[in-house]
């Protein structure tokens, strides 16, 4: 068990430029779900997949950000057009669906820095 | 609808002290309920979780918290802080009807002085 990874960790742009982040998952997890963190405050749900379908999508995932999971296994997030207020930490969770509630593992994050 | 109030945005307590984090939700369905800390620069790690089981649960590094139905209340705590123990608490609600994702309170930074 490696643990949840994420690439890059860190990523600093330019506004209007598009940024893509990738997420490996704790490996035969079949749930991933993907998380925005501004400073001071906690993580946000954005969205997530139960195997290769997009189950959930937060308002916050406005048209400029998509996500994929083509094969169930890693994901990946765009966001085009990057604005300022897409400053954040991007956080990249996964679980394995049992029968009761399962619990999520978080990775360490990419850190966007939209200049 | 669920949500998480995190009663003090930052506690300071002396090593070898108590420690308590407080903790309030709010959900329609009966919800699970999970306390992570985020080192700095680390990624979140699970202390606790609490899934409709023993009330008292008992967690990583000595933590434990009590889940109170008629308080709607789900505290941290530990006998005697470590300095290790210096880092952000989150407070994190889900409803156990059909809906996945967490919410998270604002955190609760935990100062250890020495």
């Amino acid at each position: 068990d490696t643990g949840v990874s994420q690439d890059p960790r860190h990523k600093i742009t330019k506004r209007g430029q598009n940024v893509t982040f990738r997420c490996d998952p704790i490996s035969e997890h079949n749930r991933l779900y993907w998380y925005r963190q501004t400073l001071g405050q906690g993580p946000e749900f954005l969205t997530y997949f139960q195997n290769e379908a997009q189950l959930e999508k937060s308002r916050l995932l406005s048209d400029r950000f998509s996500a994929e999971r083509p094969k169930g296994s890693f994901s990946t997030l765009e966001i085009q057009r990057t604005e300022q207020g897409d400053s954040a930490m991007y956080l990249c969770a996964s679980s394995e669906m049992s029968g009761g509630p399962d619990t999520q593992y978080f990775g360490p994050g990419t850190r966007l820095t939209v200049l | 609808a669920q949500s998480v109030t995190q009663l003090d945005s930052h506690v300071s307590v002396s090593e070898g002290t108590p420690v308590l984090l407080r903790c309030n939700y709010s959900s329609s369905y009966s919800p699970s309920l999970f306390w992570y800390v985020q080192h700095p620069n680390k990624g979140l790690q699970l202390l606790l979780k609490y899934t409709s089981a023993a009330t008292l649960v008992k967690g990583i590094n000595g933590f434990e918290a009590e889940f109170k139905k008629s308080e709607t209340s789900f505290h941290l705590t530990k006998p005697s802080a470590h300095m290790s123990d210096a880092a952000e608490y989150f407070c994190v609600v889900r409803s156990n009807f059909g809906n996945e994702k967490l919410t998270f309170g604002t955190g609760t930074r935990l100062t250890i002085i020495p």
